[in-house]
Order: C-alpha cells, then structure tokens, then sequence
C-alpha cells in the first residue's frame, strides 16, 4: 500500500514553461486536493475533486489547471509557470462518506520557477 | 480563513508533557477538531481528532472544552522527533468542500534535550 505519491520530487521551470505535477493515491478514495506551501506558511488549497470528473476550486487557484478522469490520479497542471508558483505542492486524498476521515498526504514536491 | 488561533510557538524540555492549546471560539456543531504535524518539510501528519469528548490514542491526547471552544492537545512524553508544527483545524468530516482541511500557520514546537 503506497498511500500518496507524487512526482516529481524536485523541479526546476524556467518562467513560461508547462509542466504537470502527478499524483496518484492507491486506496480507492473519492476526495484528493492539491495544497502549496510557501517559506513560513501553512498550507493554502489550491484545487479539490469530491469524484472522478468533478473538480472545483479551492483558495489559491490561478495559474493552475486539474482535471480527474479517474479515482486514482488526480495530476496538477501549471500552463505558464511564474516565479511565484515557486513552492512546495503536497497532495492529499481520503474517503468522502465516512465520518471523522483522515486525509493522507503526499510526500511534497519542491518546484522553483526562474 | 482558518477557524483557529494557535501561539506561534512554544518549547518543552524531553521527557515532560506537551501541551499544546488552540482556540476555536467559532466553531459549529457538526464541525471536529483535528490535529495534524508537520515535520520539516515532510508532508502533513495526521494525529488525532475528536468532536466534544477527550480522546487518546498511541500518539497523543486531545482535551476538549465543554463548551468546545478551544481545546488541547497533550503529547505525554515528547521527544526530539517531536519538534514540528502542529496544526490545529476544524472541519466537518465528510465530503464537498465543507470538508476541506484549512490550515492557519500552526504552533511550532521545539523540543530540547
């Protein structure tokens, strides 16, 4: 059982280059959101999906595109990185219809945009 | 914006109980008290939770108001791998987006030998 993972661990962008930080969860939970984290910060949502084909928006979305085809994954797209999308970006998952659910994250991804 | 007041930060000697308090005057009736750490840089680490009646389990204790405004969480004996920042957060423990988690900037502990 892996839990929460995300790739990659580490990634450097220049300014105005795409990527896409992957996340996969294997314990057939409805509910996964990307957070990020900046220096001295807790962390702000980003993006949430309650089920595959649903997403909607959290705190912090622009700049950053999700989509959900399945349970398991769950990616994070940014279309035109800006040095202030340099951050840490934890993704997190858990059951939706159970009560007092524990949300289980991943281990983070360090990306710097310059 | 998060429901929660937490210090920014506090120490406790190794081996001693510590006690780490939050206030969540707002809180609703339906919402839980959740705990969770973060270690470094790790990803977040769930701890415990509880709705108005103390809980305990292998890791720490969670002491709630009766009037569940604030409450606090108890590490018995802590460690130096306990040094973190503890988030204190308060939810509703199921889906949509009335369950996501809020963070505010957390306590950070520092444990000394």
């Amino acid at each position: 059982n892996a839990g929460v993972t995300q790739t990659p661990k580490f990634q450097v962008l220049k300014t105005g280059q795409s990527m896409t930080l992957q996340c996969a969860q294997d314990m057939n939970h409805e509910y996964m959101s990307w957070y990020r984290q900046d220096p001295g910060m807790g962390l702000r949502l980003i993006h949430y999906s309650v089920g595959a084909g649903i997403t909607d928006q959290g705190e912090v979305p622009n700049g950053y595109n999700v989509s959900r085809s399945t349970t398991e994954d769950f990616p994070l797209r940014l279309l035109s990185a800006a040095p202030s999308q340099t951050s840490v970006y934890f993704c997190a998952s858990r059951e939706t219809v159970v009560s007092g659910n524990t949300i289980y994250f991943g281990e983070g991804s360090w990306l710097t945009v310059v | 914006d998060a429901k929660t007041t937490q210090p920014t930060s506090m120490d406790c000697a190794e081996g001693r109980a510590a006690n780490l308090p939050c206030n969540h005057s707002t809180i609703s009736g339906n919402e839980y008290v959740y705990w969770y750490r973060q270690i470094h840089s790790q990803g977040p680490q769930y701890i415990i939770h509880g709705l108005k009646n103390n809980e305990t389990n292998e890791m720490a204790s969670l002491i709630i108001t009766e009037d569940r405004k604030s409450s606090t969480l108890i590490l018995p004996h802590a460690t130096l791998r306990d040094t973190a920042v503890y988030y204190c957060i308060v939810r509703v423990p199921y889906g949509g987006s009335q369950g996501n988690l809020i963070f505010g900037k957390g306590t950070k502990l520092s444990v000394k030998p």
